[in-house]
């Protein structure tokens, strides 16, 4: 059972324009929302998170929105940058008893355009 | 943040030979982890290292195939034994900040690929 889901493989998007990767999960006990962004022969770093008591958070040119009577979340990049072709994954978080699980979703490749 | 570090960062490895992996943190964090990542596929929970106890291990993940070591709060190993080319893949240590955030930090990854 995939309790979260990219259901977007890949995503192109043209340099400056937005580009908005979506994130769908099933358990509505997840305390914290992530995205990371992955470069090939990299570990994962960390983007922006956001805890499921708030809808919205903004760090530069990355938002993240949560829609939790929808279980969904999307990240919003904008303006998109060359840089910024990466494999972006999910990841949710449920804390409980000082024990964190985290399980990420499939990953979406963007690639933006020059 | 925390800085990890894995090694080793790629390796080649015979069909039913065992390969272990350390992670070293370069500050005591108290929640660490093992992850997989198979080609196309997502990062995969194999289990989370507790220190001075043995691992707890996620479904489909056994002590047998990935004994895991946690001496201390700034070290760790995972070794994958007896290996398959099933067994291709990137695996990943990670520890959480325990912040308000939730930020989990990850190493490098070290790439297997068994032939």
């Amino acid at each position: 059972d995939q309790q979260v889901k990219q259901n977007s493989p890949s995503l192109s998007v043209q340099e400056g324009r937005i580009s908005i990767l979506n994130c769908d999960y099933t358990n509505s006990m997840f305390d914290y929302f992530l995205w990371y962004k992955k470069y090939p022969a990299e570990g994962p770093t960390f983007l922006i998170s956001i805890s499921s008591i708030k809808d919205k958070n903004e760090d530069g040119r990355f938002t993240v929105f949560l829609n939790k009577s929808a279980k969904h979340l999307s990240l919003h990049i904008v303006p998109s940058q060359p840089g910024d072709s990466a494999v972006y994954f999910c990841a949710a978080l449920r804390a409980t008893s000082g024990t964190y699980k985290y399980i990420f979703g499939t990953g979406t490749r963007l690639k933006v355009l020059a | 943040s925390a800085v990890i570090s894995q090694k080793p960062s790629r390796d080649i490895c015979q069909r039913g030979t065992s390969l272990t992996i350390q992670c070293q943190v370069d500050s005591q964090v108290t929640m660490m982890f093992w992850y997989r990542q198979q080609p196309g596929q997502s990062l995969t929970l194999i289990a989370t290292a507790n220190q001075g106890s043995e691992a707890t291990y996620e479904s489909g993940f056994v002590i047998d195939k990935f004994p895991i070591s946690r001496p201390n709060l700034t070290f760790s190993t995972l070794t994958v034994s007896n290996m398959s080319p099933e067994d291709s893949s990137i695996y990943l240590c990670s520890v959480a900040s325990g912040g308000v955030t939730g930020e989990l930090f990850f190493g490098e990854g070290s790439r297997l690929t068994v032939l």
